[in-house]
């Protein structure tokens, strides 16, 4: 079936470090493949998306491509801030799967000063 | 526009009393659904609603009804609290525009069963 996998948090990065999380999916066809941000107390927001392969989805800073060789889709962002602290899902939906996303399980991020 | 707002924020349960908890957006969007998320497991699908008068089974529905009667609200009910149905819920809304759809969350409900 279908699945999403993240790498296992908590991520804890220095402010002006790297930052990479690892997603992997499984799934037929051409999905499209999110990054969903949680910040603390809130709903998940919409931080970035890819809908075919090779598509670089970015925002904030956030990029991630969408690598179908590979089925990955890492998150990437070069320098993070302390306000980049959060949760951190990756997410894919079938075309015509309307209303369904298949969730990572969530990377925490922490950033300290 | 409010968005996707639910309601209430938090409730507490006792094993076996029932409740619904709320959903509407004003987005007018088509599709709508809960998901469910706890620690480590993400968020897992429970029901989904294409359009008023049409719900279906997500992941994770035992336990849980639903109903579209309108586009804007999508109520979710425990008919029976179980103390595994602890868990914070989201509700979500989307439409589809060319083939892309992306998901609009709400702030969610903390629910806790005794």
């Amino acid at each position: 079936g279908n699945s999403v996998t993240q790498m296992e948090g908590p991520v804890t990065l220095s402010e002006e470090a790297f930052l990479t999380i690892n997603c992997t999916y499984t799934a037929t066809g051409y999905p499209s493949l999110f990054w969903y941000v949680q910040y603390p107390g809130e709903g998940l927001q919409l931080l970035l998306k890819a809908t075919k392969a090779d598509d670089k989805g970015s925002n904030k800073g956030f990029e991630a491509t969408y690598r179908k060789e590979t089925t990955s889709f890492h998150l990437e962002k070069g320098s993070v801030q302390v306000s980049d602290s959060a949760v951190y899902f990756c997410a894919l939906k079938h075309s015509g799967n309307t209303g369904k996303l298949i969730f990572g399980q969530g990377t925490t991020l922490q950033v300290k000063p | 526009n409010a968005g996707v707002t639910q309601t209430p924020k938090f409730q507490v349960l006792k094993t076996g009393q029932s409740m619904t908890l709320q959903c509407a957006q004003d987005m007018n969007h088509e599709y709508m659904s809960w998901y469910r998320q706890d620690p480590g497991m993400g968020l897992r699908l429970i029901h989904y609603s294409v359009g008023a008068g049409i719900t279906d089974q997500g992941e994770v529905p035992n336990g849980y009804n639903v109903s579209r009667s309108t586009t804007e609200d999508f109520p979710l009910r425990l008919l029976s609290a179980a103390p595994s149905q602890t868990s914070v819920y989201f509700c979500a809304s989307s439409y589809d525009l060319a083939g892309e759809e992306t998901q609009y969350f709400g702030p969610g409900t903390r629910l806790l069963v005794l």
